[in-house]
């Protein structure tokens, strides 16, 4: 079945830092990809996403590459932020599974100042 | 416009009694999603509606576990006989057409269930 997998955190790292947060997945067909986020006592919210290979998904200076020939969708920032400590879910979706999202375990970050 | 609304938002309860949570979808949204989120098993699809379709059940993991969408909106998931391992939190999900893989799924808040 599908299956994603993200490095394990948590993750700490200071402001203005660069960050990159490995996810990898197993699907049959083209699947969509997406990163979620969720904040301190929040919900669940769409970060970006990415529908097809090569796509280049990107919101709020993260950026994430759909990489088909290493079933990849790694999230970078090159510059964190305070604000930017949360919890990061990456996720797909397929057709024959009826968009049903199957998302990766999370990864704590923290950004100190 | 509104988001998706769940409730309760907490819930406590007896180990062995019934609970039913609530979810408010985005007005117009066709596809709605259960989802659950608990420390040892991540984030787990529960069951999927789409319009007046079957629903996919197959992500309910026993059968105290059970749910209906009335009217194409209003959502209701049942948990019988309640157990500890069913504590967890409930989110509720959903998009707009058809569930495609194009189309966000926007979240609720989720309703944090503890049974003791």
């Amino acid at each position: 079945g599908d299956s994603v997998t993200q490095m394990e955190g948590p993750v700490t790292l200071s402001e203005e830092a660069c960050l990159t947060i490995n996810c990898t997945y197993t699907a049959t067909g083209y699947p969509s990809l997406f990163w979620y986020v969720q904040y301190p006592g929040e919900g669940l919210q769409l970060l970006l996403k990415a529908t097809k290979a090569d796509d280049k998904g990107s919101n709020k200076g993260f950026e994430a590459t759909y990489r088909k020939e290493t079933t990849s969708f790694h999230l970078e920032k090159g510059s964190v932020q305070v604000s930017d400590s949360a919890v990061y879910f990456c996720a797909l979706s397929a057709q024959g599974s009826n968009y049903k999202l199957t998302f990766g375990k999370g990864t704590l970050l923290t950004v100190n100042p | 416009g509104a988001g998706v609304s769940q409730s309760p938002s907490n819930k406590v309860t007896e180990k062995g009694k019934d609970v039913e949570l609530r979810c408010d979808p985005i007005s117009g949204h066709t596809a709605l999603y259960w989802y659950r989120q608990s420390l040892g098993q991540g984030l787990e699809f529960l069951i999927y509606f789409q319009g007046n379709s079957a629903p996919d059940k197959s992500g309910l993991p026993s059968d105290r576990f059970s749910a209906e969408r009335t009217g194409g909106s209003v959502s209701t998931l049942t948990i019988q006989r309640t157990q500890q391992e069913d504590s967890a939190v409930y989110l509720c999900a959903s998009s707009s057409i058809a569930g495609g893989g194009t189309d966000t799924q926007y979240f609720g808040p989720g309703t944090r269930l503890t049974v003791l």
